[in-house]
C-alpha cells in the first residue's frame, strides 16, 4: 500500500535561515508525490508535486521539494525562511488504483520564529 | 479562495444524532474527495465520487455515507453519531482523477 511518513512533529527555524521539512514514502510502481500546506482555519493548499522528470520540483511561495529515489525522500525545503511561512505541512502520496485520492503524512508543524 | 465551498462550517450536535455535511466543487470539478481530520488520526481519506458515481472508499465508517448529486455537488451523511467523530471534515475537488485537488475550508463537527 502507498503511505508517506513525517518523522518530525515539529520543525523550528529562525527567519531567514533555510528550512527543510522531511518526508519518505513508500510506494508500489512510480511514486506521484505532493505537498500541501494548511494555514490555521484553512483547508489544505498546494503548494507543489512531482510525477516525472527533474528531481527538484519548484512550487508556490518559494518552496522546492528534491526528489530521491535511493532514499525514497521528498524533503521540502526553502532557502530562506519567512515567519508567514509557520503552518502545518503535509506529505502526500497518490494511492493505488489510478483515482486521484492522496494518501497523507501525519503532517508537520513549521515555527519559524523572528 | 480554492473554489471548493463547504457548508456548514461549524456543527454542534449530540451523540446519536445525523447530520449531512454539504461540498460544492470547483466549478467543472468532476471529482470530490472526503476526508476527515482529527488529531489522533491526522488526515484520513473517506471516499470519493467521479462524475456520481463511487470510485474509491478509505476509512469511512458505516455509519458514514456519501453521495454526488447530477449537479455535481456532494453529501456527507454522518448518522448515529458518537464522541469520537468530533473532527474536521474537509471535501477536496480535481478536474481529473490524476491532477491536483482542491481542499475546502471544511466544516468542524463537535458531538457532545
Amino acid at each position: 500500500a502507498q503511505s508517506v511518513a513525517q518523522p518530525e512533529d515539529q520543525v523550528n527555524v529562525a527567519e531567514g535561515n533555510p528550512l527543510t521539512v522531511k518526508c519518505t514514502y513508500s510506494v508500489s510502481g512510480n511514486p506521484y508525490l505532493f505537498w500541501y500546506v494548511q494555514y490555521p482555519n484553512r483547508g489544505l493548499q498546494f503548494l507543489l508535486k512531482y510525477i516525472t522528470g527533474d528531481n527538484l520540483v519548484k512550487g508556490s511561495y518559494g518552496f522546492e521539494a528534491e526528489f530521491n529515489k535511493s532514499q525514497t525522500s521528498f524533503h521540502l525545503k526553502k532557502p530562506s525562511a519567512l515567519v508567514s511561512d509557520s503552518a502545518l505541512y503535509f506529505c502526500a502520496v497518490r494511492g493505488t488504483g489510478n483515482t486521484g485520492k492522496l494518501i497523507f503524512g501525519q503532517g508537520t508543524t513549521l515555527q519559524v520564529k523572528p | 479562495d480554492s473554489g471548493v465551498t463547504q457548508t456548514p462550517k461549524h456543527l454542534i450536535t449530540a451523540t446519536g444524532q445525523r447530520v449531512t455535511l454539504r461540498c460544492s466543487p470547483r466549478s467543472g470539478d468532476l471529482s470530490v474527495y472526503w476526508y476527515q481530520q482529527s488529531l489522533d488520526q491526522g488526515l484520513q481519506f473517506l471516499i470519493q465520487y467521479y462524475n456520481g458515481e463511487e470510485r474509491a472508499k478509505g476509512n469511512i465508517l458505516e455509519r458514514f455515507s456519501a453521495q454526488q448529486f447530477p449537479d455535481l455537488h456532494s453529501e456527507l451523511n454522518l448518522s448515529s453519531l458518537e464522541l469520537g467523530d468530533s473532527a474536521l471534515y474537509f471535501c477536496a475537488s480535481s478536474a481529473q482523477p490524476n491532477e491536483k485537488l482542491f481542499f475546502g475550508s471544511g466544516t468542524q463537527l463537535s458531538v457532545l
